[in-house]
């Protein structure tokens, strides 16, 4: 069974500062999720990986294969940007994914 | 931009008792999927659906979960005889094609069991 592991647990960061989330699974995946909870629930796709690079706005997202291993960047960040971050790792199976527990990341004015 | 849709946002529910669970998924996406999240928990996938029919469940999914897609546009989670344990966030999600498409989410159903 694969393992997801997010670090930092919690984050606090000044607006402006650049941001990096880490996730780390155990086990080959065809695909890997960046997702956000909003302080209300809600969860928004961010970016689904299976190699290289992604680039969103102030997003990117890049994953190792072999390494097994994701990271989340943001940069110039904003108070917007607090939310819980997570990522989650799809092997193959039909939408079975496997959720990491979050980062939550406070961004101070 | 079109989304996934859920009702109700919450609802309170005596132990025992059946609650179905709503969802409009976006028009053209094939696979449908419910995942949970218990209070400070992670969330956890539950099922997924293609072709009008399940095609992978966890262990959670047990005989008291059911789904369907009664009219070709709702897709609900039935469970039978809630428990206490049955708490929680329940989304539904959905995608236009298996491993390659995007995830989208619903702002989900919150579940309380008294």
């Amino acid at each position: 069974k694969n393992e997801v592991e997010q670090s930092p647990q919690n984050l606090t960061a000044q607006e402006g500062e650049f941001i990096t989330i880490n996730c780390s699974y155990s086990v080959g995946i065809s695909a890997l999720h960046w997702l956000q909870q909003h302080p209300g629930g809600g969860i928004v796709s961010l970016f689904m990986l299976s190699s290289g690079k992604k680039k969103h706005g102030r997003l990117i997202a890049t994953i190792n294969i072999q390494e097994k291993h994701s990271s989340l960047h943001i940069t110039a960040s904003h108070p917007r940007d607090s939310a819980v971050y997570i990522c989650a790792v799809e092997g193959g199976s039909q939408g079975n994914l496997i959720f990491g527990k979050g980062t939550k990341l406070s961004v101070k004015p | 931009e079109p989304e996934v849709t859920q009702t109700p946002s919450h609802q309170v529910t005596q132990m025992g008792q059946e609650v179905i669970l709503r969802c409009v998924p976006i028009s053209n996406h094939l696979y449908f999927y419910w995942y949970r999240q218990i209070l400070g928990q992670k969330v956890e996938f539950l099922v997924s659906f293609y072709n009008n029919e399940i095609s992978e469940k966890s262990e959670i999914f047990d005989d008291q979960f059911s789904v369907e897609r009664p009219d070709g546009s709702n897709f609900t989670l039935k469970i039978r005889s809630t428990k206490l344990e049955d708490s929680a966030m329940y989304f539904c999600a959905s995608r236009t094609r298996h491993l390659t498409g995007e995830l989208f989410f619903g702002e989900g159903s919150r579940l309380t069991v008294l």
